[in-house]
């Protein structure tokens, strides 16, 4: 497959454990933001969106929680399965403009 | 089945020869993008389209062309290619629920 981020930090956590990543957005005026996976050789892939309005928003197995304040966006993913190692990155609109996509995070999924 | 197509999966050129990378989405959408991801740098914006014969520079646009005759379809064309073109390419669509991305091209020019 293809290596997409070769110097990505590296997130590496125990199977069935909870994984947390972390972004930090850069617009204040972004009110909408998605998270992607990215797997080997795939383009990458929609997990979950947020609006601005919200605070937490519940999918199944993924949780996105938004800090407006502190502009961090996190994802939780519970019991992390090997299926999950993949690349993860977030993506931001500021009203009105294109998307921006932040550089991503590698989940490695230890047996 | 919702896809955007992107053809070739994989492509070594030699400098100078002029190439297209084609992509074609079945959803209807108006938005289409093309992206370019390198090592540690993420995602990059070449060009977008926000309707048929509507197109905009995103944030890397030069060394490259688009065009959008058509809905369902927009290309992706170097005419001179060089070394610093080698890179993963995705073109993507955006609809109510974000982008939906393509498999990706890999261009290598040597």
């Amino acid at each position: 497959g293809e290596s997409v981020g070769l110097h990505l930090p590296t997130l590496s956590v125990q199977e069935g454990d909870n994984s947390i990543i972390n972004c930090a957005y850069s617009n204040s005026a972004s009110d909408y933001f998605i998270w992607y996976k990215q797997e080997s050789g795939k383009g990458p892939q929609f997990i979950i969106d947020i609006r601005s309005n919200m605070d937490k928003r519940q999918g199944q197995r993924v949780t996105v929680l938004l800090n407006k304040t502190v502009k961090h966006l996190s994802l939780q993913i519970a019991a992390t399965q090997p299926g999950d190692s993949a690349v993860y990155f977030c993506a931001e609109n500021p009203y009105g403009q294109n998307f921006v996509f932040g550089p991503g995070t590698r989940l490695s999924v230890l047996p | 089945e919702a896809q955007v197509t992107q053809n070739p999966r994989y492509l070594i050129t030699v400098t100078g020869k002029k190439l297209t990378v084609t992509c074609s989405q079945n959803m209807n959408h108006e938005y289409m993008s093309w992206y370019r991801q390198d090592p540690g740098l993420g995602l990059r914006q070449i060009y977008y389209s926000m309707n048929v014969e509507v197109t905009d520079k995103g944030d890397v646009p030069e060394g490259y062309k688009v065009s959008r005759k058509e809905k369902r379809n927009f290309p992706l064309i170097l005419e001179s290619p060089s070394p610093n073109q080698t890179s993963l390419y995705f073109c993507a669509t955006m609809g109510g629920d974000g982008y939906t991305f393509g498999s990706g091209t890999r261009l290598t020019v040597v």
